[in-house]
């Protein structure tokens, strides 16, 4: 019943290493979408995903990239993690302009 | 750049009181608006939105707009323990695929 699911909910690793995050919903949505909450609670957009455009905000490094196998996922590959990436990332889906977010992944850099 | 402005609090507001939730965005381009409710440790959970000027109510919550002000406003009548969390408030710019734009949030205390 779970309608945007995002695995794994805790990841740990250490810097350098290269990591993915996966997502899927069962909404039947068009539209996909990454965010990011850093420490302080800031929730910021990373991407956002349909079939027909990706939009990346502009502060996002290229070390972070979306990968989306078909309508229903969207991944998030992180290269060369860093200590700042140490954050929950949530992705969220849309048909309109409502989004609905997934339980988040917990990352921890050490 | 695209901003959203919320009071961080916390505010605290007696149980059963209406606890009054504000916010303001920068970006003139906005078309949508949203409430989204956080507990600690979870993810944003949606509980309003509105696209027009005035009033709407769903339930003990009613959310306002005033775009000539660039201002939203979340009311939570008879206020419960169970609404204490961070509210945030997010703006959209219309655009197909665009995300959303949060403030930093209010953390919400409900005094019993």
């Amino acid at each position: 019943d779970t309608a945007v699911s995002q695995t794994p909910k805790y990841l740990v690793t250490q810097m350098g290493n290269d990591k993915s995050i996966k997502c899927e919903q069962n909404l039947g949505h068009d539209t996909m979408y990454w965010y990011k909450q850093d420490s302080k609670k800031f929730l910021k957009i990373m991407f956002s995903y349909n079939n027909k455009e990706l939009i990346i905000n502009e502060t996002v490094p290229n070390r972070f990239s979306p990968k989306s196998p078909d309508k229903a996922h969207l991944n998030l590959h992180i290269n060369s993690l860093e200590l700042g990436d140490s954050a929950v990332y949530f992705c969220a889906s849309s048909q309109v302009h409502e989004q609905y977010f997934g339980p988040g992944t917990r990352l921890t850099v050490t | 750049q695209k901003e959203v402005e919320q009071n961080s609090g916390p505010l605290s507001v007696p149980e059963g009181a209406i606890a009054s939730l504000n916010c303001t965005y920068s970006d003139r381009g906005s078309q949508s608006f949203f409430w989204y409710r956080q507990y600690s440790g979870k993810s944003p959970e949606l509980i309003m939105f509105i696209y027009s000027n005035g009033d709407k109510e769903d339930g003990r919550f009613t959310a306002q707009l005033n775009k000539a002000s660039q201002y939203v406003s979340l009311l939570i009548r008879d206020s419960q323990p169970s609404d204490s969390a961070t509210y945030l408030c997010a703006a959209h710019s219309g655009g197909g695929a665009d995300g959303l734009t949060f403030g930093k949030g209010t953390h919400l205390i409900i005094q019993p």
